[in-house]
């Protein structure tokens, strides 16, 4: 059974810092994702990322996989209020026919 | 471009009242899933169908029924309203062949 840790779980930053959350599963996994969720809303997809060292960037989005480490990052670069919101990771379980676990979320807050 | 639609958006039950939560996608996509989110716990998987007439569960399945006789539709089924059972639930779609998944708006169900 996989399981799923994301760090922090809250996060209070000022706009223009960077920051990074740490997402770290247990077991074996074939790819994974991030999402964001703003209150109220469904999941809005940012990043599949499907080997080891798989590096993308979206905007002042970067995630990255290390699969080895069973850990994947979303790097924060210069914060804006807009990035506000509510990041989960999902790593996916069980090979091609498997699916999304969820990790508890790390809800950011950007503050001018 | 519906993609995946649930229906309803926001829903109120009495205890032991049933209800069925309906799931519809037009992407023809094989694997369809069901996931509860509550407040600080991210979202858990309740059941999942990797195919017409295939369903299995998840993590928390215990007082939901489902079934899947079409590729296009996965309903989910309270048989007897919990007050636990009050959470938002969302369905997910994917693809063997792609590596997006697709959730819908999100039902919002209480049970009083």
């Amino acid at each position: 059974e996989l399981k799923v840790e994301q760090n922090p779980l809250f996060l209070s930053m000022q706009e223009g810092k960077n920051y990074t959350i740490y997402c770290n599963y247990s077991t074996t996994s074939d790819r994974l994702y991030w999402y964001r969720q703003d209150p109220g809303k469904s999941l809005e997809s940012l990043f599949v990322l499907l080997s080891n060292g798989a590096v993308k960037q979206e905007g002042r989005l970067m995630a990255s996989l290390d699969t080895k480490a069973r850990l994947s990052t979303l790097h924060i670069t210069a914060a804006v209020h807009d990035l506000s919101a509510t990041y989960f990771c999902a790593p996916r379980y069980g090979g091609s026919q498997g699916n999304l676990i969820f990790g508890k979320g790390t809800k950011l807050s950007v503050k001018p | 471009n519906a993609g995946v639609t649930q229906t309803p958006k926001f829903q109120v039950l009495k205890t032991g009242q049933s209800m069925t939560l309906q799931c519809a996608q037009d992407m023809n996509h094989e694997y369809m899933s069901w996931y509860r989110q509550d407040p600080g716990m991210g979202l858990r998987l309740i059941h999942y169908s990797v195919g017409a007439g295939i369903t299995d569960q998840g993590e928390v399945p215990n007082g939901y029924n489902v079934s899947r006789s079409t590729t296009e539709d996965f309903p989910l089924r309270l048989l007897s309203a919990a007050p636990s059972q009050t959470s938002v639930y969302f369905c997910a779609s994917s693809s063997g062949t792609s590596t997006e998944a697709f959730f819908g708006q999100g039902t919002r169900l209480t049970v009083v």
